[in-house]
């Protein structure tokens, strides 16, 4: 099955600086890709997602960018606020065949620091 | 629009005991997700459901786990008997159809005690 990997598992940055959260993913049939952001006591929340016919994709402050050839995508935050802090997850599907559960990455704990 | 609901919202109980929690999904949406986060770890997929049928239970621990969906709308899953490594948090999801966004509920945190 499909297997992702996400780095940092913390990543503490100064506010409005850049942050970015790098993911990869093992099988080369998986063609969605979302980011998850998750408050504490909440469920997660889609912020973007990409597929894998389109290399980057940007809305306002947050971009992502998808190399199928290296398997990973990464999340970009520009101008961090103190409300970006959360943890965020990477995920990818294999969609197709009706079956489209995520599969997750561990986690990033985003802190921005004022 | 209403999200996701689910309730309880916490839940503690002695191992070997039973547990159930229950999902309503945005109305209209067709698919239905179960999910299981394990602290500091990411959402895994338990179940999915497509209107009242299963679609994908390959990670549902059926010796214990069982789930179900009626008339195609609310969905409870249950655990009997609980194990400490269950102790977690449960999410529910649904989306309109396959292949799109899924939007998740606030979850139900399990203690096993």
């Amino acid at each position: 099955g499909e297997n992702v990997e996400q780095h940092p598992s913390t990543l503490s940055v100064q506010e409005g600086d850049s942050a970015v959260i790098k993911c990869t993913y093992s099988d080369s049939a998986s063609n969605y890709f979302p980011w998850y952001k998750q408050e504490l006591g909440k469920g997660p929340q889609l912020i973007i997602d990409i597929r894998s016919n389109v290399g980057e994709k940007k809305d306002q402050r947050i971009a992502v960018t998808l190399n199928k050839t290296a398997k990973h995508f990464s999340l970009h935050i520009t101008e961090t606020q103190p409300e970006d802090s959360a943890v965020y997850f990477c995920a990818a599907i294999v969609s197709g065949g009706g079956a489209d559960g995520l599969t997750f990455g561990k986690g990033t704990h985003l802190i921005i620091q004022p | 629009e209403a999200g996701v609901a689910q309730s309880p919202r916490y839940k503690i109980i002695e191992k070997r005991q039973s547990v159930a929690f229950w999902c309503n999904p945005i109305s209209g949406h067709a698919t239905l997700y179960w999910y299981q986060q394990i602290l500091g770890q990411g959402p895994k997929l338990l179940i999915q459901f497509q209107n009242n049928g299963v679609v994908d239970d390959s990670q549902l621990p059926k010796d214990r786990f069982s789930a179900e969906r009626l008339k195609g709308v609310d969905s409870t899953l249950k655990i009997q008997p609980a194990k400490l490594e269950d102790s977690a948090v449960y999410l529910c999801a649904s989306s309109l159809r396959s292949y799109n966004e899924q939007f998740f509920g606030p979850g139900t945190r399990l203690t096993v005690l």
